[in-house]
C-alpha cells in the first residue's frame, strides 16, 4: 500500500521569505501522480500544483514550485514570497496512474503554515 | 478548474436520525465521485469511491450501510448517514473528477455534521 508522510506538523515563514515543506513517499510503481493541496480556514480543498512522475521537470506554478526526487521518493513545496494568504494547512497526496477503478488519493497528515507579518 | 458545490454546508441533526449531504458537479460530468471524512486537526481518510455506473467501493472499516452512497447521476452523488450517532460528528468532503478529462479531482467545500 502507498503511504505518503510529512514530517513536518506545523511550520511558519516570514512575510516575503521562502519556505519549503517536506514530503515522502512510499510506493512500487513506476508511474503516479503526486499533489500539494491547500486547506485555508475555509476547510475548502484548493491543489496547488501538480506532478506526473515520468516528467523529469520539476512542475512550478507562479509562488510555488516543487523539488521532485524519484528515485528518493521525494516531493517537496518550495513557497517563495511568501504571502499572509498562504496561511493554511497542506497536504501532500499520491494517486496511481489511471488504472480504472484505481485511482484514489492517498494523503498525507499535513503541515501547517503559518505566515509571521 | 471545475466546481464541485456541496450542500449543506454544515448541519446540526437529532442522534437517531438520517442526514442526506449531497455533492453535485456543475460544470462537467462526474466519472468518478469520492467521499472523505476528516477529523479535527487531521487529514482526509477517503470513505468510498463510485465510479460512474457502478455501485461505491467502500474502503475497509467504513461501514456500508451507514454510510449509503449513492451516485445518481453523472453531475450528483449523495451521503446519507444512517441513525447517525454523535461519533459520527465529522466534516465530510466530496471530490468528483471526470477521468477522461483531468487528472485531477475538485473538491466541494465541506459539510460540518453536528450530531446531538
Amino acid at each position: 500500500a502507498q503511504t505518503v508522510t510529512q514530517s513536518q506538523p506545523e511550520m511558519s515563514v516570514q512575510e516575503a521569505e521562502t519556505v519549503t515543506l517536506s514530503c515522502t513517499y512510499d510506493t512500487s510503481e513506476s508511474d503516479y501522480y503526486l499533489f500539494w493541496y491547500k486547506q485555508p480556514p475555509s476547510r475548502q480543498m484548493i491543489l496547488v500544483i501538480r506532478q506526473e512522475a515520468y516528467k523529469q521537470q520539476n512542475a512550478t506554478e507562479n509562488r510555488f514550485s516543487v523539488n521532485f526526487q524519484k528515485a528518493a521518493k521525494s516531493f517537496s513545496l518550495k513557497i517563495s514570497d511568501s504571502q499572509l494568504g498562504d496561511a493554511a494547512m497542506y497536504f501532500c497526496a499520491y494517486r496511481p496512474s489511471d488504472n480504472f477503478g484505481n485511482e484514489k488519493l492517498t494523503f498525507g497528515t499535513g503541515t501547517r503554515l503559518t505566515i509571521i507579518p | 478548474g471545475a466546481v464541485v458545490s456541496q450542500h449543506p454546508s454544515w448541519v446540526i441533526c437529532k442522534s437517531g436520525t438520517s442526514v442526506k449531504i449531497e455533492c453535485r458537479s456543475l460544470d462537467f460530468q462526474a466519472t468518478t465521485m469520492f467521499w472523505y471524512r476528516q477529523f479535527p486537526k487531521q487529514s482526509l481518510m477517503l470513505m468510498a469511491t463510485s465510479n460512474e455506473g457502478s455501485k461505491a467501493t467502500y474502503e475497509q472499516g467504513v461501514e456500508k450501510d451507514k454510510f449509503l452512497i449513492n451516485h445518481a447521476s453523472l453531475t450528483l452523488s449523495t451521503l446519507t448517514v444512517t441513525s447517525a450517532h454523535p461519533e459520527d460528528s465529522s466534516f465530510y468532503i466530496c471530490s468528483a473528477r471526470d477521468r477522461t478529462v483531468w487528472t485531477e479531482a475538485f473538491f466541494g467545500q465541506g459539510t460540518r455534521l453536528t450530531v446531538v
